[in-house]
């Protein structure tokens, strides 16, 4: 069954080191999302792509970047870890055009999450 | 800017009973809303889809209901069991592209 993973499932690591998220999908979906999950703040998107080599800035994107390289993964850094930046992350994807004009209708899949703490 | 809340922020039902969950919208001009399930430590598993041109959904004891112009859905869950039990996250699709903006969600109890 095509599916989408997270690596690590949890990482402890110290203010200011750079830290790297992977997401791999096997669904061949063009459209792959980050999200950051905080008590009394729900999820906020953090970086999208559309498809290879696309990249845009979410909602709360200063302090992380990612990159696309190819169709099936999407690695987010902290490029310099600050506590701020402790949260459970969650990277989605979902089917679609490679137009972004092109409203996607389809539903967005989920993986089951990092736990990063910065100490 | 897009703001999503769901009411309440908790809910602890008996088992059988019929219940609504609520979602609402600042801004009716949405593409569609999708309703999701997070089970702790898990990710989100995808309930239900309504474009924005639908009234509702269903899929199983779900069903879900989108009244675009007053910025509201609810996910209304007959039957409701033990199984159930699990936080319900509603998000909203507008402009143009893929985003999605989400509730804070609705941690649902079923009691035996």
């Amino acid at each position: 069954d095509a599916e989408i993973t997270q690596s690590p499932r949890h990482k402890i690591t110290e203010t200011g080191r750079q830290v790297t998220l992977a997401c791999h999908q096997t669904w061949n979906h063009n459209n792959m999302f980050w999200y950051r999950q905080d008590l009394g703040h729900g999820l906020r998107l953090i970086h999208y792509s559309y498809g290879v080599q696309d990249t845009n800035k979410g909602e709360v994107s200063d302090g992380y970047s990612v990159s696309r390289s190819n169709t099936e993964d999407l690695p987010l850094t902290l490029e310099s870890a600050a506590s701020s930046q402790t949260s459970v992350y969650f990277c989605a994807s979902s089917d679609g055009g490679r137009d972004r004009g092109i409203v996607n209708h389809q539903p967005q899949h989920f993986g089951d999450g990092t736990r990063l703490s910065i100490l | 800017k897009q703001e999503v809340t769901q009411i309440p922020a908790a809910l602890s039902v008996p088992e059988g009973e019929n219940l609504v969950l609520n979602c609402s919208f600042t801004d009716s001009a949405i593409y569609n809303l999708q309703w999701f399930r997070q089970d702790p430590g898990k990710g989100l598993t995808s309930l239900l889809l309504i474009q924005s041109s639908q009234r509702e959904q269903t899929s199983g004891r779900l069903n879900a209901s989108l009244d675009k112009s007053s910025g509201r859905s609810t996910l209304y869950i007959a039957a409701s069991q033990p199984g159930d039990s699990a936080t319900y996250l509603c998000a909203v699709r507008a402009g143009g592209g893929n985003k999605l903006t989400f509730g804070t969600g609705t941690q649902l109890k079923v009691e035996l």
